[in-house]
C-alpha cells in the first residue's frame, strides 16, 4: 500500500520561509506523480495551491512556490504572514487511470 | 463564477446506500474531469475517485472500489457519487472538486451509524 508523508507540524515566525515536503513510499516523486498542494483552514474547503509541482493557480500568492527536491515534492513559503496559518495538504497520483493519495498533511503554526 | 454544490448527505445505516449529487455552474463541466474527495472532520483529506471529461474512465482509491460508483450527467452539469455497503468508517464530510483539483465544493456531510 502506497503511502504518502508529510511532516505532521512546523512552526515558523512571521516573515521566515518554510518549506513542507511530501515524499513517497514507493521512492522519488517526479512530475509523472503531478504533485498537488492544498491549503486548509479550520470549517473551510481546501483551497488549491500549486499543480503539477510547481505550477501556481491563478489565484495563488507569489508567496507560494513548489518545486521538486531531493526526491520529493516541496512547498516553500516566503515571508510568511500569520494567516498563512493553516494546514497543508499535497496530493500524488499513481498508476493508470490516475490514482490520488493525499499525505496526512502538515498543521503549519506561525509564531 | 465556477460554483460546486453537494447534496444528498445524511445519516445513513451501516450496509446501507447513498447517493450524493455535485451540482456545477460556471463553467463547461464537459470540459473538466471531477474528483469527489472525503474528510473526516477534523482528520485529513482522502481521495476517494475520479471520472474523465467524457465519463469514459473512472478511477477509484482501493478501500471504496467495488463499493462506490462515481458517474456524470454532462448535459445536466451534475457529477454523482453512488455509494453501497456503507461502511462507519466512511463518515465525513464529502467534497466534489474539479480538474487539477482546482476548484472544490463546500462539501455535503455523510453519517454512517446505527
Amino acid at each position: 500500500q502506497t503511502v504518502v508523508t508529510q511532516e505532521p507540524s512546523l512552526t515558523v515566525s512571521p516573515g521566515g520561509t518554510v518549506t513542507l515536503t511530501c515524499a513517497s513510499s514507493t521512492g522519488a516523486v517526479t512530475n509523472d506523480h503531478y504533485p498537488n498542494w492544498f491549503q486548509q483552514k479550520p470549517g473551510q474547503a481546501p483551497w488549491a495551491l500549486i499543480y503539477s509541482a510547481s505550477r501556481p493557480h491563478s489565484w495563488t500568492p507569489a508567496r507560494f512556490s513548489g518545486s521538486l527536491l531531493g526526491g520529493r515534492a516541496a512547498l516553500t513559503l516566503s515571508d510568511v504572514q500569520p494567516d498563512d496559518e493553516a494546514d497543508y495538504y499535497c496530493l500524488l497520483y499513481y498508476g493508470a487511470p490516475l490514482v490520488g493519495i493525499f499525505g496526512g498533511g502538515t498543521k503549519l503554526t506561525v509564531l | 463564477e465556477v460554483q460546486l454544490v453537494e447534496s444528498g448527505g445524511t445519516l445513513v445505516q451501516p450496509g446501507g446506500s447513498l447517493r450524493l449529487s455535485c451540482a456545477a455552474s460556471g463553467f463547461t463541466l464537459s470540459n473538466f474531469w471531477m474528483h469527489w474527495v472525503r474528510q473526516i472532520p477534523g482528520r485529513g483529506l482522502f481521495w476517494l475517485s475520479r471520472i474523465s471529461d467524457d465519463g469514459n474512465t473512472r478511477s477509484y482509491a482501493d478501500s471504496v472500489k467495488g463499493r462506490f460508483t462515481i458517474s456524470r450527467d454532462n448535459a445536466k452539469n451534475m457529477v454523482f457519487l453512488e455509494m453501497n455497503s456503507l461502511k462507519a468508517e466512511d463518515t465525513g464530510v464529502y467534497y466534489c472538486a474539479r480538474d487539477n483539483p482546482d476548484y472544490w465544493g463546500h462539501g455535503t456531510l455523510v453519517t454512517v451509524s446505527s
